[in-house]
């Protein structure tokens, strides 16, 4: 079965600056994607970026990035520039397609942004 | 275009009750997925339908149920209600649900049993 491990429950980060999300997952499928949500106290899940195991460029959307390292199953989000509008949970998914039709996530990560 | 749409947002029912949650996807979406969100296990995923037909089914009792109708829209039902059922319950929509199609989430219903 397919794991998700977000092992930073709680990050900080100061306005303007940057800030890192880890994400490890574990698989044995080739075909995945990969996804991180922003939560906020709004409830409403908003998908920020997306990655798809057979590119080896990490995607990009603006202000938000990801580092994935395949071998390595891991999928961290990078925030430049930190807005006070970024305070979410964050919580990274995992989509193996096939017959599964399923998002899998992690516990998330609630990130505070400081003024 | 109107997004997801879960129906009530907010649920006080007692123990033993049943109730039933509304989810109105994206136009032309087919597929509707379920999840429970719970401080302690997180989001965990109930079941997927696509065209009507149930494709995919968690880790949960017998006590929680769905279907999707004709228009594609989503109802889930949980019998006998339990403490332990309180949660934040999110629909999402996707045009396939497939791995490479982005899913919609709509706001939750709050649902509490006290």
């Amino acid at each position: 079965a397919q794991t998700v491990t977000q092992s930073q429950p709680e990050m900080s980060v100061q306005e303007a600056e940057t800030v890192t999300l880890s994400c490890t997952y574990d698989t044995s499928e080739s075909d995945y994607y990969l996804f991180w949500y922003k939560q906020p106290p709004s409830r409403q899940m908003i998908l920020v970026i997306r990655q798809e195991a057979y590119k080896q460029q990490n995607a990009t959307e603006n202000r938000f990035s990801v580092n994935f390292q395949k071998a390595a199953k891991s999928f961290s989000l990078k925030i430049s520039d930190s807005q006070l509008g970024d305070a979410a949970m964050y919580f990274c998914a995992y989509n193996g397609g096939g017959s599964n039709y399923k998002l899998t996530f992690g516990k998330g990560t609630l990130l505070t942004v400081n003024p | 275009k109107a997004g997801v749409t879960q129906t009530p947002r907010y649920l006080i029912k007692t123990r033993g009750q049943q109730v039933t949650l509304s989810c109105s996807p994206i136009s032309g979406h087919r597929s509707v997925s379920w999840y429970q969100q719970t401080p302690g296990q997180g989001l965990q995923f109930l079941f997927e339908y696509f065209s009507e037909t149930q494709r995919n089914k968690g880790n949960f009792p017998g006590r929680f149920s769905g279907r999707q109708f004709s228009n594609s829209r989503s109802e889930m039902n949980v019998s006998t209600l339990e403490l332990g059922d309180s949660a934040l319950y999110l629909c999402a929509s996707s045009p396939n649900g497939g791995v490479r199609t982005e899913a919609f989430f709509g706001q939750g219903t709050r649902l509490t049993v006290v």
